[in-house]
């Protein structure tokens, strides 16, 4: 099975950008998703296709992906921002998540 | 704006079948793909299987022999069956649009609320 690996946990300071990695073999030759999920609430979907932002999605959310790793990048970090964050792929017919990594805007 | 909620028991049985239901409105099922994902306490998202408007079906090898869904384009809802359940199977069930044009861009743009299933006797 296909496996995507974020760190559990990365931290940034307000106003400050941060980037949130998704490791994957090969993952820079199929696209990567990315949702926000706060506590008690749903996932939302923030970039889709490595790096395009759904209607609604502030622009400080960006994506790139190459190689074996894609990178969620949030600019002029907020403290709305502090949430979970999961990466996401299609591989061999299934949809493989990420476990997720907890971003502490402090 | 599409608007996905799931219902059935919260509460089954270890050894019994888990059956939910997510109803959509905002739009026809008959236009898209639908999933079902999970996720325990604490933790990371599992896909649990797709279900396509003509109710052809694909699930997580993980979960082959104990899942099945399906489609109902008149009432615009899908169901979920999750027989000989576990503790293991405790979780939150979201059901999730499927967009994406060709499978390799496919994501989950619109969530249910998601319903808490425990397994308990």
């Amino acid at each position: 099975s296909y496996d995507l690996t974020q760190p559990p946990s990365v931290s940034v300071s307000p106003g400050q950008t941060a980037s949130i990695t998704c490791s994957g073999d090969n993952l820079g030759d199929k696209y990567t998703s990315w949702y926000q999920q706060k506590p008690g609430q749903s996932p939302v979907l923030v970039i889709f296709q490595d790096n395009d932002r759904p209607s609604g999605i502030p622009e400080r959310f960006s994506g790139s992906n190459s190689g074996n790793t894609a990178t969620l990048t949030i600019g002029g970090t907020q403290p709305m921002d502090e949430a979970e964050y999961f990466c996401q792929a299609w591989d061999s017919n299934t949809f493989v998540f990420g476990g997720g990594t907890k971003l502490t805007v402090l | 704006q599409v608007f996905l909620q799931e219902s059935g028991p919260r509460l089954v049985k270890p050894s019994e079948t888990l059956s939910l239901t997510c109803s959509v409105s905002g739009g026809s099922i008959s236009n898209y793909y639908l999933s079902w994902i999970r996720q325990p306490a604490g933790k990371g998202l599992e896909w649990i299987g797709y279900v396509s408007n003509t109710g052809n079906t694909n699930y997580n090898p993980s979960l082959k022999g104990r899942v099945a869904m399906s489609v109902d384009t008149s009432n615009n809802q899908i169901s979920l069956r999750l027989s000989s359940v576990t503790a293991a199977d405790t979780a939150v069930y979201y059901c999730a649009r499927v967009a994406g044009l060709g499978e390799l861009s496919w994501r989950f743009d619109w969530w249910g609320q998601g319903i808490l299933v425990t397994v308990s006797a």
